[in-house]
């Protein structure tokens, strides 16, 4: 089946340690994105893609850095530069530039203990 | 001031209600509008999409935008328990970057 798979899908740190998030894809879309969910917040997005080897940030990327060396792969770090990074973190990605589609992953969820 | 304000609710109606949920903007630039719906830990669905003004239906799903007023409506008619869940709205000028509204959770009883 085609879809974007998150892993882990919960996951604990301690402070101060970094954590990498797993976004994989075998839509063969062309931009990826991750964003941060907080209750009553909405979806804020911390990095995108639109095609591999180049990303940007997005409004909230400060602690966070990201790569896209492969289509398929989006992997989000979050540093120990993030000052509060308990959340859910949910990775998107959309076919071409003519599409407004976002298909999200299943989300991870990270607490810091 | 955020780019999409949206009530987060909860929003309780009974079961076979007809439901209508919003969003504002404040970005006259925004041409593409979405609706997600979102289940308790899962990720977010796409429910409707529409471009400019107008109204588009899929079902019991209608959505609308009003590009001179800045505001978006989706309505669920013959409401169902399992349309219990947060709907999102969702906004972008040119598919680079898209904005989402906080969500608002909604709840139908049977």
């Amino acid at each position: 089946d085609g879809g974007i798979t998150q892993s882990p899908k919960y996951l604990f740190r301690k402070e101060g340690q970094n954590v990498t998030l797993s976004c994989e894809q075998n839509l063969n879309h062309d931009a990826m994105y991750w964003y941060r969910q907080d209750p009553g917040q909405g979806l804020r997005l911390i990095y995108y893609s639109q095609i591999v080897n180049d990303f940007q940030k997005g409004d909230i990327a400060e602690g966070y850095s990201v790569s896209r060396e492969k289509k398929e792969s989006f992997p989000l770090t979050v540093t120990s530069a993030q000052k509060n990074p308990t959340a859910f973190y949910l990775c998107a990605s959309r076919a071409s530039s003519n599409t407004g589609e976002l298909f999200f992953g299943e989300g991870s969820r990270l607490t810091v203990l | 001031q955020k780019e999409v304000e949206q009530d987060p609710g909860p929003l309780s109606v009974p079961e076979g209600a007809i439901v209508s949920l919003n969003c504002t903007y404040s970005n006259s630039a925004f041409q593409y509008f979405m609706w997600y719906r979102q289940y308790s830990r899962k990720g977010p669905e796409l429910l409707m999409y529409t471009y400019s003004s107008g109204n588009k239906e899929d079902g019991r799903f209608t959505a609308q935008v009003d590009k001179s007023s800045k505001y978006i409506s989706l309505f669920i008619r013959d409401s169902q328990p399992s349309d219990s869940a947060t709907y999102l709205c969702a906004m972008s000028a040119n598919f680079n970057k898209f904005y989402f509204g906080s969500g608002t959770k909604l709840n139908v009883k049977p």
